[in-house]
Order: structure tokens, then sequence, then C-alpha cells
């Protein structure tokens, strides 16, 4: 069975603290990994698509990093603000199916 | 541009109702996918259209649910006879072409439905 799993489940940060988070998945029959942000009452929006093993991306202040040959990818935050509180997924496309497999997520909050 | 809609955006049922969730993606996406995260877990998936071929329900979870999309466009999930673990938030995503790995998905808002 295929596991993807999210560390910590949930985090409280001071304004402008840095944080990150680690998403874990299986490291044979790699061919992607997605980061998306929920925010509350809003849909999940992606972040990111990570392919290559060493991959590095940014957008803004939030950061990812990718290591396929151990399993997994790190979510960097930096200067963290009260609208970057929301929940961060990680998800993993399995080979042979259509199936994407979602971590539990992290839910951030940031507090002012 | 409009994105993924979903409605109801919240239904309250009654244990053995059936419901119907819609979920309007974006114009001209191929690829439509269902999801049901019930509390404290990650999204899991249900079924995946490519056009109105459902190409997989491998994660449908009993023959209690049924997925449609009969033109390739809209697309509604049918619970029929509801149970109160069927009571999730229902996440509906659509993606521009055939099912590729690197290809983001764009989310509705999903329906939370609560089964009583």
């Amino acid at each position: 069975i295929l596991n993807v799993e999210q560390s910590p489940q949930s985090l409280h940060v001071q304004e402008g603290d840095s944080t990150n988070f680690t998403c874990s998945f299986p490291s044979s029959n790699f061919y992607a990994l997605h980061w998306y942000r929920w925010e509350t009452a809003k849909s999940p929006e992606a972040l990111f698509v990570m392919t290559l093993n060493g991959d590095e991306k940014k957008k803004g202040r939030i950061s990812a990093t990718l290591n396929t040959k151990e399993g997994y990818s790190y979510l960097y935050i930096k200067g963290s603000q009260p609208e970057d509180s929301a929940t961060y997924l990680c998800a993993f496309p399995t080979s042979g199916t259509y199936k994407y497999i979602f971590g539990t997520g992290t839910r951030l909050k940031v507090l002012a | 541009g409009a994105g993924v809609s979903q409605s109801p955006r919240y239904k309250v049922a009654k244990r053995g109702q059936d419901v119907a969730l819609r979920c309007d993606p974006i114009s001209g996406h191929v690829s439509l996918f269902w999801y049901q995260q019930a509390l404290g877990q990650g999204p899991e998936f249900l079924t995946y259209f490519q056009n109105e071929a459902q190409l997989d329900k491998s994660g449908l979870p009993s023959d209690r649910f049924f997925a449609e999309r009969p033109e390739g466009s809209v697309s509604t999930l049918k619970i029929q006879r509801t149970q109160q673990e069927d009571s999730a938030v229902y996440l509906c995503a659509s993606s521009p072409t055939i099912r590729q790995v690197q290809e983001t998905q764009y989310f509705g808002p999903g329906t939370r439905l609560l089964v009583l």
C-alpha cells in the first residue's frame, strides 16, 4: 500500500518566523510530487510540481526541495505572515492508475 | 477566468437519503477528478474522467456511489442511501489535458456533506 506522510500535523508560529515541513513518499516509481495550499473556505491551490531529484522551486517566500532517492520533499516558508495560515498538502501520482495519493496535510497557523 | 465550481457548498442529509453533488470544471478541461476528504484525513481519490469516459472508479467506496460526466463537462457524484460514514468534504478537480503526472489540478471549493 502506497503511503504519503506529512509532518508535523499542525504547527503554530509567530509572524516573522521561518518554518518548514516534510512530505515523505515512496521512493520507487517516482514521477512527480505536487504541493497545494488550502486556505479555510477556499479551494486548494497549486504551489509547486516537483519532478527532478534535487529540484528546488521558489514562489515568493515559499520554496520547496525534492529528494527522490530518499523519498522526501521539504516546504519552507520564510518570514511567515498571517496570510500563510492554511493547510499544506502534498500529492503523489501513482503509476499504472489515475490515482493521486495525498498526505493528511500540515495545518499552519501564523500568529500576528 | 472562472475556476472550478461545486454545488451545493453544504448539504445536510438524513441517513438513507440520496444526494447529488455537482461539479462545473474549467471550460475545456479534459480531466476531472473526485476526491473525498474525511475529517482529519487528506483527500482520497474516488474517480477519474477523461472527457465523458470514466477511466478509473477504483476509489469509489461502495456501489452506493456513482459518478457521471455525460457530455464531458459538468459532472455529478451521486450517493444513494447515505450513511453517517459518508459525511465528508467532496472535492472536484479538473486539469487541461489527459492525466499527466506533472500537470496541476485545479480544485473547486468542495461540498461539505453531513449525514445525520
